[in-house]
């Protein structure tokens, strides 16, 4: 039973445009969430993050959206780049911090010139 | 970024031989994990440590083995591979602080094929 979901396994954007990727979680414990990026044949690395007590946390082109009462966040890119071509994760943890998270399957997002 | 590296990068192996993955941070990091990547499962936690000596089971432990000796080591054993343990293993760090606003860092994974 995955506590973690990415619904949609890939997305297509336009450049210049803003890509949304979702992410919805079952376990109302989870009080801290973060966006990590992959690009092919590399580790994942951190993008953004945030905390239950925050519903929006902005970081240049990336803004993270957390609804809470629908268990529910969300990752905007805008405007979206060529270079955010990539698979896109989300991750919870029930501790507030970045031990013990559960990850979503992941989003492939690409942006198409 | 934190220094992470994990060797060998890639590996094919026969089944029921015994495969050993190694994992080294320069960080001084005390969490270490071990995550298989499959496609639609995302990430999928296998052990953990969080000090030396110290190691406790993921989501998907069974078939695997884990040994911390020094802070900058986490080794992760395949005692007999299997054909399903055929995956990109990824191993990450952290602080192990448990501050709001942490992160893991991840290693750049090995891709084992298990023929």
């Amino acid at each position: 039973d995955q506590q973690v979901k990415q619904n949609s396994p890939s997305l297509s954007v336009q450049e210049g445009r803003i890509s949304i990727l979702n992410c919805d979680y079952t376990n109302s414990m989870f009080d801290y969430f973060l966006w990590y990026k992959k690009y092919p044949a590399e580790g994942p690395t951190f993008l953004i993050s945030i905390s239950s007590i925050k519903d929006k946390n902005e970081d240049g082109r990336f803004t993270v959206f957390l609804n809470k009462s629908a268990k529910h966040l969300s990752l905007h890119i805008v405007p979206s780049q060529p270079g955010d071509s990539a698979v896109y994760f989300c991750a919870a943890s029930a501790d507030g911090s970045a031990r013990q998270l559960t990850f979503g399957s992941g989003t492939q997002l690409t942006v198409l010139p | 970024d934190a220094g992470i590296t994990q060797s060998p990068r890639h590996k094919v192996t026969e089944t029921g031989t015994p495969v050993t993955l190694r994992c080294h941070q320069t960080e001084n990091h005390r969490y270490m994990y071990w995550y298989r990547q499959d496609p639609g499962h995302g990430l999928r936690l296998i052990h953990y440590s969080y000090g030396v000596k110290d190691t406790d089971k993921g989501e998907v432990s069974d078939g695997y083995s884990v040994s911390r000796s020094k802070t900058e080591d986490f080794l992760l054993t395949l005692e007999s591979a299997t054909s399903s343990q055929t995956s990109v293993y990824f191993c990450a760090s952290d602080t192990g602080q448990g501050f709001s606003g942490e992160t893991q860092y991840f290693g750049p994974g090995t891709r084992l094929l298990v023929l």
